[in-house]
C-alpha cells in the first residue's frame, strides 16, 4: 500500500472562509485524486489532480469552488473556498498504487 | 440507474455466520473491482480487489465477480463483531486509471 499523509484532520470554519487541505504521498505518483464523502452518504469524486497540468474536475464541482495545487509527483493541495454549511464534509486524498487505490486519513471539515 | 448499486442495508448478522454483501453496476465496460470496509469516523480501507470472473479468496473474505451479470460480491465467513462497518463497493472503468466510483455502501452490524 502507499503511505499517504493528509492534514489537517479535521476543522470547524467560519463560513465565507476557505481552507486548504494537503496530501503528501510517500512516493511518486502520476495522479492523485480528491474525493468529498458528505454526511450519511458515499464517495464522490470531486477532481484528478495531475502533476504539471490543470486538474480535471467531475461534473458538478468547480475550480473556482476547489482549487487544486500539483507541484510534484508526491504532494497535492484542495482548498474549499467561500465555504458554506453545505461544504460540511469528509475529504479525502487517494492514490493509486499499482492497479489498486489508496487513500489518506480524511479532512473532517465542519462549516459554522 | 445508478452507476454502482449496493444491496440495501443495514445489514445484520449473528457472530459466526456469513454476511454477504452485493453490488451491480452498469459500465460493461468496468475492469477492476474493489471492495472497501470504512469503520465509522475513518477513511476506507482496501480489503480485496477482483479483476476476472469467478471467485477470490482471502483468508475469511471472499470476492466473487460476473462480468456478464455485471455483478460483485462480497462474502465474509466466520463473522466477527469486529467486521461491523459500511462496506463500499468501488469500481474503476475500463479507461479510467484510478479514477473509482463508489456504490452508497451497505452497514454491516455483526452482533454477539
Amino acid at each position: 500500500s502507499a503511505v499517504i499523509s493528509q492534514k489537517p484532520s479535521r476543522d470547524i470554519c467560519q463560513r465565507g472562509t476557505s481552507l486548504t487541505i494537503q496530501c503528501q504521498v510517500d512516493s511518486q505518483v502520476t495522479m492523485m485524486f480528491w474525493y468529498r464523502q458528505q454526511p450519511g452518504q458515499s464517495l464522490t469524486l470531486i477532481a484528478t489532480a495531475n502533476q504539471g497540468s490543470e486538474a480535471t474536475y467531475e461534473s458538478g464541482f468547480v475550480i473556482d469552488k476547489f482549487p487544486i495545487s500539483r507541484p510534484n509527483l508526491t504532494f497535492s493541495t484542495l482548498t474549499v473556498s467561500n465555504m458554506s454549511p453545505e461544504d460540511s464534509s469528509i475529504y479525502l486524498c487517494s492514490v493509486p498504487k499499482n492497479t489498486e487505490a489508496f487513500f489518506g486519513q480524511g479532512t473532517r471539515l465542519t462549516v459554522v | 440507474q445508478k452507476e454502482v448499486e449496493q444491496n440495501s442495508g443495514p445489514l445484520s448478522v449473528p457472530e459466526g455466520a456469513i454476511a454477504s454483501l452485493n453490488c451491480t453496476y452498469s459500465d460493461r465496460v468496468s475492469q477492476s473491482f474493489f471492495w472497501y470496509r470504512q469503520y465509522s469516523g475513518k477513511s476506507p480501507e482496501l480489503i480485496m480487489s477482483i479483476y476476472s470472473n469467478g471467485d477470490k479468496e482471502d483468508g475469511r473474505f471472499t470476492a466473487q465477480l460476473n462480468k456478464a451479470s455485471q455483478y460483485v460480491s462480497l462474502l465474509i465467513r466466520d463473522s466477527q463483531p469486529s467486521d461491523s462497518a459500511t462496506y463500499l463497493c468501488a469500481v474503476r472503468g475500463g479507461t479510467s486509471y484510478g479514477k473509482l466510483t463508489f456504490g452508497q455502501g451497505t452497514i454491516l452490524t455483526v452482533h454477539p
